[in-house]
């Protein structure tokens, strides 16, 4: 069965300090992998996705994630954390007939 | 610009009662789908459609239905059997089914639930 494991619920980090959200995957196939964001009583944002071309993947805001089939892992990462990056954010794994999976979140607060 | 819109924002049910959420797309998408998600749960996927007239059962389907008439609207009805509805909703969509797809799904702002 296909599961996703966001590996920390918060995370806090100061502004302009470097950003890493864990996500480890299990999959019985090739997955298709994504990273959205969600702010407060919002829908939910694509940030990335990885769909087996490269594996290092670039997104919006600065964002990008590295695609590690011998560790399982799609860690989402940021340079340099900006205020606006306060948000709840979701790992997401693609099954067959586009059903998604989603990993439980992390809270990322980032303090001035 | 396309999206999705989902109304009403904020949504109040008395016992007993049926109410029903509106989701509507103007992205051609022929799939969308109708997500639950309770603080520290992530989302669960409650029913999702490929084409009209057509829809399938999610992982928590019980106390809930839906329909699909038209590809650009994918109504929600929180029937009185759903025990626990307070919940925020969120509606998406998508370019539709393949195998092992990689198209991802694009969501409306949500429609929160609360009971009186």
């Amino acid at each position: 069965a296909q599961s996703v494991t966001q590996l920390d619920s918060h995370v806090s980090v100061s502004e302009g300090t470097p950003v890493l959200l864990r996500c480890n995957y299990s999959s019985s196939y090739s997955p298709s992998l994504f990273w959205y964001v969600q702010h407060p009583n919002k829908g939910l944002q694509l940030l990335l996705k990885y769909t087996s071309a490269a594996t290092l993947v670039k997104g919006i805001n600065g964002f990008e994630a590295e695609f590690k089939k011998s560790e399982t892992s799609f860690h989402l990462t940021k340079p340099s954390a900006h205020m606006s990056d306060a948000a709840e954010y979701f790992c997401v794994v693609s099954l067959y007939g586009n059903k998604l999976v989603f990993g439980a979140g992390t809270i990322l607060r980032v303090k001035s | 610009d396309g999206g999705i819109t989902q109304s009403p924002k904020y949504l109040f049910r008395k016992e007993g009662q049926n109410v029903t959420l509106s989701c509507e797309q103007n992205l051609n998408h022929d799939a969308m789908y109708w997500y639950r998600q309770d603080p520290g749960q992530g989302l669960r996927l409650i029913y999702y459609s490929q084409i009209v007239n057509d829809f399938q059962k999610g992982d928590i389907a019980e106390g809930y239905s839906v329909s699909r008439e038209k590809k650009e609207s994918f109504p929600l009805t929180v029937t009185s059997a759903q025990k626990n509805p307070t919940a925020f909703y969120l509606c998406a969509s998508s370019k539709g089914q393949a195998l092992y797809s990689n198209q991802p799904q694009h969501f409306g702002d949500g429609t929160r639930l609360s009971i009186l």
